[in-house]
């Protein structure tokens, strides 16, 4: 299993330009999660997902968009980016509602 | 909402040395209060985790305990190792709730 899997790895982005994080899990959970990580800081939950075609916010939504068509992809779409959104994303997942394993991450920056 | 809060945010000790990093939350309904480390530029991996039906948790070197009383839990990690060296994340969540708050983090560093 190759766990958790996020692509782009790193990613420089233009003020107003728009991307998709990907986020893929082959380890059938019904959990799914977005965070970001500010340098030095703890993470803060964007949205979570409960199962295909279920999303929900989190603590820091603003500024974001999330889908689940199925139970592997969870992507998130920064629609006009700005410099706020610099930080490092990870994705995670989890079978229940406990245990959550994370993706590698992706670093944004936005200038 | 949930408020975590991390103490210390860098700890220091000698290669065999005992180290004690403490949260506290604020919501009494949270019940679930894992501990992650994180490597420099890796992913937080779950290390331990202690539900509010347990008092203590322990792995090898590792433990977790919880008071609900005082809102509180610890991470204690005996015979250190330069390899614990890391950025330590408590976090806690509820039953049916998937809002799961995290601490700012703890540097630990292990000196040889």
């Amino acid at each position: 299993n190759a766990g958790v899997t996020q692509t782009p790895k790193f990613r420089i982005l233009k003020i107003g330009q728009s991307m998709t994080l990907q986020c893929t899990q082959d380890m059938n959970h019904n959990y799914m999660y977005w965070y970001r990580q500010d340098p030095g800081m703890g993470l803060k939950l964007i949205y979570y997902s409960v199962g295909a075609g279920i999303t929900d916010k989190g603590e820091v939504p603003n500024g974001y968009n999330v889908s689940r068509s199925t139970t592997e992809d969870f992507p998130l779409r920064l629609e006009l980016a700005a410099p706020s959104q610099t930080s490092v994303y990870f994705c995670a997942s989890s079978s229940q509602k406990y245990t959550q394993y994370f993706g590698p991450g992706t670093r944004l920056t936005v200038l | 909402g949930e408020n975590v809060e991390q103490h210390p945010s860098t700890l220091s000790v000698q290669e065999g040395d005992s180290a004690v990093i403490k949260c506290t939350y604020s919501d009494s309904a949270s019940n679930y209060f894992p501990w992650y480390k994180q490597e420099l530029g890796k992913r937080p991996q779950l290390i331990i985790d202690i539900r509010s039906n347990v008092g203590e948790k322990k792995d090898q070197r590792i433990a977790v305990t919880l008071n609900k009383t005082a809102k509180h839990f610890s991470l204690h990690i005996t015979e250190t190792q330069p390899e614990d060296s890391a950025v330590y994340f408590c976090a806690a969540s509820k039953v049916n709730n998937n809002d799961m708050r995290f601490g700012a983090g703890t540097r630990l560093t292990v000196k040889p």
